[in-house]
């Protein structure tokens, strides 16, 4: 298997533009996370989903961000607008039900918003 | 609600020396427990998970762990650094009940391995 894919690897914005990242899970996997880094607040959970549905998006910031997850590979993680502070590494991850709950992260897509 | 304690944001090792990553967790039942390795740009990759089957876990790269429910921690070791293991490390917990595929991530911590 591939792994988790996620993509762009990079993306640079001004501010005020939508910004869209997208993951593909690894297949088969029910449930997707969506993380967010940086150095002041560590890793933080943004959202889940549970065989495409949202199970928990209390970590998303605000109504500025959306997700979604139209099939079972694939998800968009949107930020519209975009600002400054919206700069981070955003992970994908995904994970088996009936694995003890260990999560496979993708690469990351490094967001820049100028 | 879960949460891991990571000491020490930073440590540093001799190359060949004994690596010890302290990990404390809060929970009232012995939930999954997780150590993640981070090399820079890169995502998080699992190094090794407990699951209640036996208390000291091997991992991958000569890594290990130990489960001790007395002291709720979960410790990581290895025998003998390499420059190679020079990379962020995560402890990690998941939830239980209905939030038992959610994991709390302690705050990290970079491993330096000098030669």
């Amino acid at each position: 298997d591939a792994g988790v894919i996620q993509s762009p690897r990079h993306e640079v914005t001004e501010m005020g533009q939508e910004v869209t990242l997208r993951c593909k899970p690894i297949s088969g996997h029910d449930y997707l996370f969506w993380y967010r880094q940086t150095m002041m607040r560590g890793l933080e959970l943004l959202i889940y989903f549970n065989n495409n549905v949202p199970i928990d998006d209390s970590g998303m910031p605000e109504d500025r961000f959306s997700a979604k997850m139209p099939n079972a590979s694939f998800s968009t993680l949107k930020i519209q607008p975009s600002e400054p502070r919206d700069s981070a590494v955003y992970f994908c991850a995904s994970s088996l039900s009936d694995q003890g709950g260990e999560q496979y992260f993708g690469p990351g897509t490094r967001l820049t918003v100028t | 609600a879960q949460s891991v304690t990571q000491l020490g944001s930073h440590v540093s090792v001799s190359e060949g020396a004994l690596v010890l990553l302290r990990c404390n967790y809060s929970s009232s039942v012995p939930p999954y427990l997780f150590w993640y390795v981070q090399y820079p740009n890169q995502g998080l990759q699992l190094l090794l998970k407990y699951t209640s089957a036996a208390t000291l876990v091997k991992g991958i790269n000569g890594f290990e762990a130990e489960f001790k429910k007395s002291e709720t921690s979960f410790h990581l070791t290895k025998p003998s650094a390499h420059m190679s293991d020079a990379a962020e490390y995560f402890c990690a917990v998941s939830g239980s009940g209905a939030g038992s595929y959610q994991l709390t991530f302690g705050k990290g911590t970079k491993l330096s391995v000098i030669p």
